[in-house]
């Protein structure tokens, strides 16, 4: 089955530095790769996705890369700001309806 | 929208108990996902409906686990009896046929004792 790796687990940067979370896969069938922020004690919830068909994706201060032969996908958040202050889980899954297969979870801390 | 919606929201029981969680997924959502996240990891896959049948339940620990969704709409998990090991946060999700975003819901955090 799907394997997805993680890095780092912690991250610490200072308030308006950038923050990169790198993520692995091993099935070359996976084509859709999200990105959950969890706050603590709250669900995860979609900040943004990517699929295999796009190489990059930018909402405002967050952009998805996604390097399709390498198996490698990361998340680039600009300008950081305390309240990005959460756990960010990369996922990956074939297509439409199919589970997610979700990393270990990275804990990004932004102090001001 | 009204989201995905779980009861209870926390619950603690002693060992060898059993336990069932509730959920209600978007309306109009034919897949239901359960996942189980244990403290400091990522959600984890235990069974996948589409509408009122099981499409993936590999990772479901059916000497112990169970699940149903009826009517193609609620869900219950079931867990009997439970282990120390079973303590995490169960989380219910729900997607569209056509677009593979999952929402999630507030999560049910077990306890076993």
């Amino acid at each position: 089955g799907e394997n997805v790796e993680q890095h780092p687990s912690t991250l610490s940067v200072q308030e308006g530095d950038s923050a990169v979370i790198k993520c692995t896969y091993s099935d070359s069938a996976s084509n859709y790769f999200p990105w959950y922020k969890q706050e603590l004690g709250k669900r995860p919830q979609l900040i943004i996705d990517i699929r295999s068909n796009v190489g990059e994706k930018k909402d405002q201060r967050i952009a998805v890369t996604l390097n399709k032969t390498a198996k490698h996908f990361s998340l680039h958040i600009t300008e950081t700001q305390p309240e990005d202050s959460a756990v960010y889980f990369c996922a990956a899954s074939m297509e439409s309806g199919y589970a997610l297969n979700f990393g270990k979870g990275t804990s990004l801390l932004v102090t001001p | 929208e009204a989201g995905v919606a779980q009861s209870p929201r926390y619950k603690i029981i002693e060992k060898r108990q059993s336990v069932a969680f509730w959920c209600n997924p978007i309306s109009g959502h034919a897949t239901l996902y359960w996942y189980q996240q244990i403290l400091g990891q990522g959600p984890k896959l235990l069974i996948q409906f589409q509408n009122n049948g099981v499409v993936d339940d590999s990772q479901l620990p059916k000497d112990r686990f169970s699940a149903e969704r009826l009517k193609g709409v609620d869900s219950t998990l079931k867990i009997q009896p439970a282990k120390l090991e079973d303590s995490a946060v169960y989380l219910c999700a729900s997607s569209s046929s056509s677009y593979n975003e999952q929402f999630f819901g507030p999560g049910t955090r077990l306890t076993v004792l």
